[in-house]
Formats: C-alpha cells, structure tokens, sequence
C-alpha cells in the first residue's frame, strides 16, 4: 500500500519556467490537499478537492493552479515560477478526519 | 475562521523529562484537533487525534493530549523524552466544512538534550 506518492522529490526550476508537481493516491480518498510549508511558517492550504472534478483555493494561491480529473491524481502546477515559490510541496489525502501525507517535494525557483 | 497557534517555536528537554508542547485555537464551531510529528526530510505522520468523545487522547509513541474546550486548548504531552522524540510538530485543526480542510500551526521544534 503506497499511500501517497508525489514526484518528483528535489527540483530546481529558472524564473519564469513551469512544471507540474505529481501527486497520486491509493487509498479512493475523495479528499485531498496541496501544502506548502516554509520555515518557521507551518504549512499553508494552496488547493484542495472534495472529489474528482472538483477544486478549490485555499490560503496562498496565487501563481499556481490544480486539477482533478480521477480520485487518484491531483496534480499542481507553476506556470511561471518566480523566486517566492521556492518551498517543500506537499500533497495529502483524507478520509474519516486524518490526513496522509506524501514525502514532500523540495523545489527550488533560481 | 480557524487559526492555530503554537507557543514556543523551538523546545528543549533532557533525556527523560517530561515533554509539553502547547497549542490553542480559535474557531467559530467546535474543531476536530490533531498532532502531526515530521522528522527530517519527511513527510507529516499523525500522533493523535480529538475529534468526539474522550477529551484525554492517547497517541503513538507514548504521546498524549488533552483537548480543554473552556481553554480552547490541546497541549501535547509526554511523561519521558527520548532520543527519538527529537522532530519538529505540528498542531492543526479541521472543521465542520465541506472541504475538510486542515488548518495548521507553525511548528515546536523538540530537542532533546542527552
């Protein structure tokens, strides 16, 4: 049981180049998150969905956009990435109120 | 509107003492509390969770909290530290909302001291 996987896990990116950060599940659950956690800030909400074909913003996000087309995937994307987004990316998924968190990916904006 | 709050960003205990890393919210309806424990390079992993019944919560490794609804408060404690407690933590919240979102603090840093 994989639980939840993102990739990839350390990326380096230029100004104004994009890419998409995968996440997928396995474990059907309708909902699920992208975080972004910074130092000595905690993790904030950037998207969420309550189920396929449905998305939502959350706290911060500004310059990034998701979708959702299965339950499995969710993936996050950077169209022109700048220097503040530069952070750990995380994705999660829940079910009966507790969270699953994959491993997280580092990217750096250069 | 929720918001968590996390006092202490960075806590340090002997070997064998007792841990306690607190956590107040504000919410406009009764939340749903957790911990979450990350070590280095990792993702979140769950500790405990309030969410009815029981307002004492056991969790892994020994951990507990208390959810005090007249203190709105869900202070995370442990009788002994050890080596391996060492990680950052994490307090959140999540509410009645249709999007189930999870709202978290800023993060204690725990050292323990051998």
């Amino acid at each position: 049981n994989a639980g939840v996987t993102q990739t990839p896990k350390f990326r380096i990116l230029k100004i104004g180049q994009s890419m998409t950060l995968q996440c997928t599940q396995d474990m059907n659950h309708n909902y699920m998150y992208w975080y972004r956690q910074d130092p000595g800030m905690g993790l904030k909400l950037i998207y969420y969905s309550v189920g396929a074909g449905i998305t939502d913003k959350g706290e911060v996000p500004n310059g990034y956009n998701v979708s959702r087309s299965t339950t499995e995937d969710f993936p996050l994307r950077l169209e022109l990435a700048a220097p503040s987004q530069t952070s750990v990316y995380f994705c999660a998924s829940s079910q009966d109120r507790e969270a699953f968190f994959g491993q997280g990916t580092r990217l750096t904006v250069v | 509107a929720q918001s968590v709050t996390q006092l202490g960003s960075h806590v340090s205990v002997s070997e064998g003492a007792l841990v306690l890393l607190r956590c107040n919210y504000s919410s406009s309806v009764p939340p749903y509390l957790f911990w979450y424990v990350q070590y280095p390079n990792q993702g979140l992993q769950l500790l405990l969770k309030y969410t009815t019944g029981a307002t004492l919560v056991k969790g892994i490794n020994g951990f507990e909290a208390e959810f005090k609804k007249s203190e709105t408060s869900f202070h995370l404690t442990k009788p002994s530290a050890h080596m391996s407690d060492a990680a950052e933590y994490f307090c959140a919240v999540s509410g009645i909302t249709t999007g189930n979102q999870f709202y978290f603090g800023t993060g204690t840093s725990l050292t323990v001291i051998p």
